[in-house]
């Protein structure tokens, strides 16, 4: 089975600072690793995603996450954030089958506020 | 591209009623999600369905909870009878290719259940 842990429930910024939302997960097979963003009155999004090859990925609104195996992390990074960005933040992870989809097992959220 | 349509979107009950919430996927999505997401945690899956066939229901409360998917297309997910515990938001989600690797999985809006 797999878990996900997501250290810090709030994050408070102010605008143009840079962010990074922590996340670890658990597993005893291979994974996919997903960031989905829930803006306030809205449903789940999907912001960005590790499948394989590259362990840098990016969003196209500038953020990014790398995967790093042996620390079993995938944090989300912004350089610069914007009063936009305000919004809760799921980190997701999937084992890796051969074919097929697979549900996903989501970490408890980060609530990002942006401070004008 | 219509997204995921849920309806209804808020919902108030007595404990030990009925309730049932409706999901529309994305046109040609073969399989679909339901998840169960409690304040303050992460969405949990429920049901996962291929076509009209079910591929993983480990988690859903089998004594209270059912659900179908008729046709392959929409799908109802069901309460009976209702406990406290059961107030959160349920999540419907869908991905398209049954046999492709991960594909994205769009969430619909939710409904809010609250028991009373």
């Amino acid at each position: 089975a797999q878990s996900v842990t997501q250290l810090d429930s709030q994050v408070p910024v102010f605008e143009e600072a840079p962010v990074e939302l922590r996340c670890n997960y658990s597993s005893s097979v291979s994974v996919y690793l997903f960031w989905y963003v829930q803006y306030p009155n809205q449903g789940l999004q999907l912001l960005l995603k590790y499948l394989s090859g590259s362990t840098l990925v990016e969003s196209i609104n500038g953020f990014e996450a790398e995967f790093n195996k042996s620390q079993t992390s995938f944090h989300l990074r912004k350089p610069s954030v914007h009063i936009s960005d305000t919004a809760e933040y799921f980190c997701a992870v999937s084992a890796v089958r051969n074919s097929g989809n697979t549900p996903l097992v989501f970490g408890k959220g980060t609530r990002l506020s942006v401070i004008a | 591209e219509a997204g995921v349509a849920q309806s209804p979107r808020y919902k108030i009950i007595e404990k030990r009623q009925s309730v049932a919430f409706w999901c529309n996927p994305i046109s040609g999505h073969a399989t679909l999600y339901w998840y169960q997401q409690i304040l303050g945690q992460g969405p949990k899956l429920l049901i996962q369905f291929q076509n009209n066939g079910v591929v993983d229901d480990s988690q859903l409360p089998k004594d209270r909870f059912s659900a179908e998917r008729l046709k392959g297309v929409d799908s109802t997910l069901k309460i009976q009878p209702a406990k406290l515990e059961d107030s959160a938001v349920y999540l419907c989600a869908s991905s398209l290719d049954e046999m492709a690797l991960m594909d994205t999985q769009y969430f619909g809006p939710g409904t809010r259940l609250t028991v009373l």
